[in-house]
């Protein structure tokens, strides 16, 4: 969906490296969240937040943070890259003022490969 | 921990036939949702059900909803190759306030031309 755009689409990193992926979106939409997702695997919830002061730890947040910067961006950042955080990243976002706000909307996703 | 659960993992069908995938889950939920996945790509919002109906449609897609079986089926009627995708169940937990869904593993639906 163009309208949740990730930055970067790829990267390839070394272990003990720091590394944010960035997330934008124009939807207007109050909820962010970020997921990664694992060969032959489902999404697992990293961090969420609901506004700008809210920040939430998912599932599996050891090894990750998050900053919301706006509304409209919400980074990812591996503060010491290890192998077994290669994975695909995506970002989603959710309207609570909707009446819909269970579906989320995805990003494109970024494949990070940390060797 | 994964909440939903997809069945099979892996389906191949010809153009034109019927594509049929379960999800079965572990706890009460408000609503369940399946989202479609291309290749490498973002999911995709297909259809919700919320816990009170039993079957919804939604052009080629039809989903039911067993809460008693704490089960759901995703029907894809006459099949196109376009329809290859990884496909996913979704669930919010009841109660739970926070509007997080919980991801299944998928069924990854070959269609072959």
């Amino acid at each position: 969906d163009a309208d949740v755009t990730q930055t970067p689409r790829n990267r390839i990193t070394k272990t003990g490296k720091r590394i944010m992926l960035e997330c934008s979106q124009t939807k207007g939409h109050d909820r962010m969240y970020w997921y990664r997702q694992d060969p032959g695997l489902g999404l697992r919830l990293i961090y969420y937040s609901f506004d700008v002061k809210d920040i939430n730890k998912g599932e599996i947040s050891d090894g990750y943070s998050v900053s919301r910067q706006a509304q409209a961006k919400f980074s990812l950042s591996l503060e010491s890259a290890i192998p077994n955080q290669t994975a695909l990243y995506f970002c989603a976002t959710s309207d609570s003022a909707s009446g819909r706000a269970y579906e989320q909307y995805f990003g494109p996703g970024t494949r990070l490969t940390v060797t | 921990s994964q909440q939903g659960e997809e069945d099979p993992q892996a389906l191949s069908i010809q153009e034109g036939e019927n594509a049929t995938m379960n999800c079965s889950y572990k706890t009460s939920i408000n609503n369940l949702q399946w989202y479609r996945q291309n290749s490498g790509r973002g999911l995709v919002h297909l259809i919700l059900i919320r816990s009170n109906e039993r079957e919804k449609h939604s052009g080629r897609l039809r989903v039911t909803l067993d809460t008693s079986k704490k089960s759901s089926s995703l029907l894809i009627t006459a099949s196109r190759a376009a329809d290859t995708a990884s496909y996913f169940c979704a669930t919010d937990e009841f109660g739970a306030g926070s509007y997080q869904l919980t991801f299944g593993k998928g069924t990854k639906l070959s269609v072959i031309p």
